[in-house]
């Protein structure tokens, strides 16, 4: 296992369309994380899953924002009607379930908003 | 709830000279607390972490932090600077089966 896959690594779209991204996390890991990096900013948390469960979600985040772990593996996130604000770094993490565990970082994915 | 303070954006350091990062937290239970290190298009890369045991950690690349719970900070420390010790560091603290939360993050500039 080569560690946390996030794709794709960049995404360029037009205001309003939709976009998705594909997270797969370390195989045994049953917690994922969805966070959101803006230029100068610390990663802001956005949603977690346990399994296929979502557990919490920000309530910084809008409606078009929404996120599946169908089968527990891998993550998706889609983001509606894309706006020039949502442009930022995605960062998928995920770790084991219990409460002093570190998670490992993808690489992330950079959408920009035109 | 849950929230962590760097108490510094940009720290600026000569190479061969000491590095201190602070960090204060907030934390109803006993937390764990993490260094999360980002290097220009980079990955976040964990440097080390404190889960209630000895509350002086040793990390990776020869940084340690200390945990303080009357202070309530746990800031990074390393000896000496290297040119590529130069970075994004990220203090982050997590309740216990909860999510990680991430400060804003200080930015080290290591000069020749």
């Amino acid at each position: 296992d080569t560690g946390v896959s996030q794709n794709p690594r960049h995404k360029i779209t037009k205001r309003g369309q939709n976009v998705t991204f594909r997270c797969d996390p370390i195989s045994e890991h049953n917690r994922l994380y969805w966070y959101r990096q803006t230029l100068g900013q610390g990663p802001e948390f956005l949603t977690y899953f346990q399994n296929e469960a979502q557990l919490e979600k920000s309530r910084l985040l809008s409606d078009r924002f929404s996120a599946e772990r169908p089968k527990g593996s891998f993550s998706t996130l889609e983001i509606q009607r894309t706006e020039q604000g949502d442009s930022a770094m995605y960062l998928c993490a995920s770790s084991l379930e219990g409460g002093h565990t570190e998670a490992f970082f993808g690489q992330g994915t950079r959408l920009t908003v035109v | 709830a849950q929230s962590v303070t760097q108490l510094d954006s940009h720290v600026s350091v000569s190479e061969g000279t000491p590095v201190l990062l602070r960090c204060n937290y907030s934390s109803s239970y006993s937390p764990s607390l993490f260094w999360y290190v980002q290097h220009p298009n980079k990955g976040l890369q964990l440097l080390l972490k404190y889960t209630s045991a000895a509350t002086l950690v040793k990390g990776i690349n020869g940084f340690e932090a200390e945990f303080k719970k009357s202070e309530t900070s746990f800031h990074l420390t390393k000896p000496s600077a290297h040119m590529s010790d130069a970075a994004e560091y990220f203090c982050v603290v997590s309740e216990p089966a909860d999510k990680l939360i991430f400060g804003t993050g200080t930015r080290l500039q290591v000069f020749p």
